[in-house]
Order: structure tokens, then sequence, then C-alpha cells
């Protein structure tokens, strides 16, 4: 139990569905964090969210929408997917914010398989 | 920009010591992380060095060279429940993270 969770575990969608992915995080932490985990590749910071405000956008396309109603829960809103963008989606907690000192450990749950067809 | 190199398989036996190297070019950097993950499981921490030199932490340990841009992590009495990917981490001075592709670790019984 890492004190992260992430629904669905799993999720196939048509490119012209829209869909959500869900993570809440039990840890009492002040950041969360969407990463993209492609095959083979490394893992790609998406979204960072410190004290509920957006603090990073990696230049990620507009089809993926973040949301953070509060410093425990973080979404990500999915729209019109490509079938590049399947990939193991990881959520990610943090007790400090990134830009503090120290190793800003981090907390991943266990990720969102997404199969885009 | 960021960017950091690891072997991408090691393979080793079981009780062996592994040595899992890793080299970053970075702007700010601030700190080298170490994370393992099991096949199907989520990242988990395993070490971090803000400063050069060695951090132990039981059977691991992690070694950063500022000057030299480089890291390892050492494994020792390995176990075959040490098979996973290990991925080394940056941490640039904005707190963000710059993971590596990852090292598949095989051990062998």
């Amino acid at each position: 139990e890492t004190g992260v969770t992430q629904t669905p575990r799993h999720l196939v969608m048509g490119m012209t569905n829209k869909k959500s992915l869900k993570c809440e995080q039990h840890l009492g932490h002040n950041a969360m964090y969407w990463y993209k985990q492609s095959a083979k590749k490394p893992l790609e910071l998406m979204f960072v969210y410190s004290l509920e405000e957006r603090v990073e956008n990696n230049s990620v396309p507009s089809r993926f929408s973040p949301e953070c109603p509060n410093s425990s829960h973080l979404f990500l809103h999915l729209h019109t997917l490509q079938p590049e963008d399947s990939a193991l989606y990881l959520c990610a907690s943090s007790h400090s914010p990134p830009t503090s000192g120290g190793n800003n450990e981090q907390f991943f749950g266990p990720g969102t398989r997404l199969t885009v067809l | 920009g960021q960017s950091l190199e690891q072997p991408s398989e090691v393979t080793a036996v079981e009780g062996a010591i592994v040595q899992i190297n890793c080299t970053y070019q970075t702007s700010g950097f601030y700190g080298l992380s170490w994370y393992q993950q099991h096949d199907g499981g989520a990242p988990t921490f395993l070490s971090y060095n803000g400063l050069d030199g060695l951090e132990e932490t039981g059977r691991f340990s992690s070694f950063l060279s500022r000057s030299d841009s480089y890291g390892y992590l050492l494994l020792q009495e390995l176990q075959m429940k040490d098979s996973a990917s290990y991925f080394c981490a940056v941490k640039s001075s904005s707190g963000q993270l710059t993971f590596g592709s990852g090292t598949q670790l095989t051990v062998l019984p």
C-alpha cells in the first residue's frame, strides 16, 4: 500500500471518447504530479500541482486537462486522444513542494494502463 | 535541458554485487535520486544524493560525483526479489525530476 491510489487501473477508449483518470493520496502531501510512462522510454513529467496550484505544464497537448480540486485529489481529463497516447499514466505525490530543498521523495500510485483504439 | 544515460539491461546472480551507473547532462543540478519499479508496479524511492559521496541504506548504496556528472546505485547480496527496473532521476533547481530510461536488472538463481 503506497498511500496513493489510482482509478481505473485499466482503461480502453476510442479516439472520440472522453474519460477521466483519478488519483487520491492519503499521505497529507502538498504536491501532486502526473507522469506518462511509455514502453522503453523515461517517465515523462506532464503536470505538477503544488498546494493545489498548477506550477508546471511540460508542453502537454491540450487533449490532456488536469484538475486538482484539493490537495488530496488529482484528475486527468482525456478527450480526443490519439493511439500514441496509449501508455501507463502514473500519479505521484510529495510532502514538500518541488522547489523545496532535500530529496523531494515522490510516492507513486500503481498507474492507469491506457489503451487508445 | 536534461539528459541521463544508464545501461538498458544488467544481469547478475543471487548473492552477487551489481553497480548501475548513471551519467547526466543538466542545467541547474540539485540532486540525484534512484527509484525501483517492479514489473507492473509503481516506482518506489530508493535513495537520494544531494552532495558528493556515498549514501548507504541497507543492501543498497548510492554514490554521486557532481564534478563528473556521474552517479551509481550499488546493490549488494542480490536477491531474486531485486529483479526490477532501476531509474536514476535528476532533480533540477526548479524542483522537477527528470528520469533516465531505466535499467532492467535480472537476478539469476
